[in-house]
């Protein structure tokens, strides 16, 4: 694909409701990062893959947020029993290397929690 | 821990004037600096990066940044913008003694105005 692909790009969940998060990134790029982007904030780093491998899971915010990368290219965010303070947009990007110089940012999946 | 700050959350002009959006981050030894903007529902975009070399680097819808080392600073200029340039302004950094995350600002909104 040209680019990062995300999906759902709206997703609507009633607390408690476990959620699952797609991000495709662009063919061939070694890093992928999740990133969590409240109202008026600005992204905050959530975890970081290299191919299948999970090297930074340091911003996850509690033990409910688990990604995984199997393959190496397709990744999904899972967010069990979600809360109210989940509702953000969550960020997928991917860059070639990793070096991470050059991210490209997905649109993002919208994420409310009633 | 790294932190990225950046003074103004809104800055109204009028087009063809000048702006600076401004940018600190906490000191570190080796730092990478990044602007990404973000249109109104796109996502985000790299915009301009410093890794090393001259201080001052270039984008090509004629913004720059100039890394000040001295003063932990990378504010990005324009010396006239245009009704196109109203977005979301991120500066982030990448510091080399933490892992490798991108650490965001809360962002500027450029609002620029007939």
């Amino acid at each position: 694909g040209a680019g990062v692909s995300q999906s759902p790009r709206y997703k609507v969940a009633k607390r408690g409701q476990d959620v699952a998060l797609r991000c495709d990134p662009i063919s061939g790029h070694v890093s992928l990062f999740w990133y969590q982007q409240a109202l008026g904030q600005g992204p905050e780093f959530l975890t970081y893959f290299q191919n299948e491998a999970q090297l930074d899971k340091s911003g996850l915010p509690s033990d409910r947020f688990f990604a995984e990368r199997p393959e190496g290219s397709v990744s999904t965010l899972k967010i069990q029993r979600t809360q109210q303070e989940d509702s953000a947009v969550y960020l997928c990007a991917s860059s070639l290397d990793r070096r991470q110089e050059t991210q490209y940012f997905g649109p993002g999946t919208r994420l409310l929690v009633l | 821990a790294q932190s990225v700050t950046q003074l103004d959350s809104q800055v109204p002009v009028f087009e063809e004037a000048p702006v600076e959006l401004r940018c600190n981050y906490s000191s570190s030894v080796s730092v990478y600096l990044f602007w990404y903007v973000q249109y109104p529902n796109q996502g985000l975009q790299l915009l301009l990066k410093y890794l090393s070399g001259s201080t001052l680097v270039e984008s090509i819808n004629g913004f720059e940044a100039e890394f000040n080392k001295s003063q932990t600073s990378f504010h990005l200029r324009k010396p006239s913008v245009h009704i196109s340039d109203t977005a979301e302004y991120f500066c982030a950094v990448i510091s080399n003694t933490g892992g490798f995350k991108t650490i965001f600002g809360a962002g500027t909104r450029l609002f620029v105005k007939a």
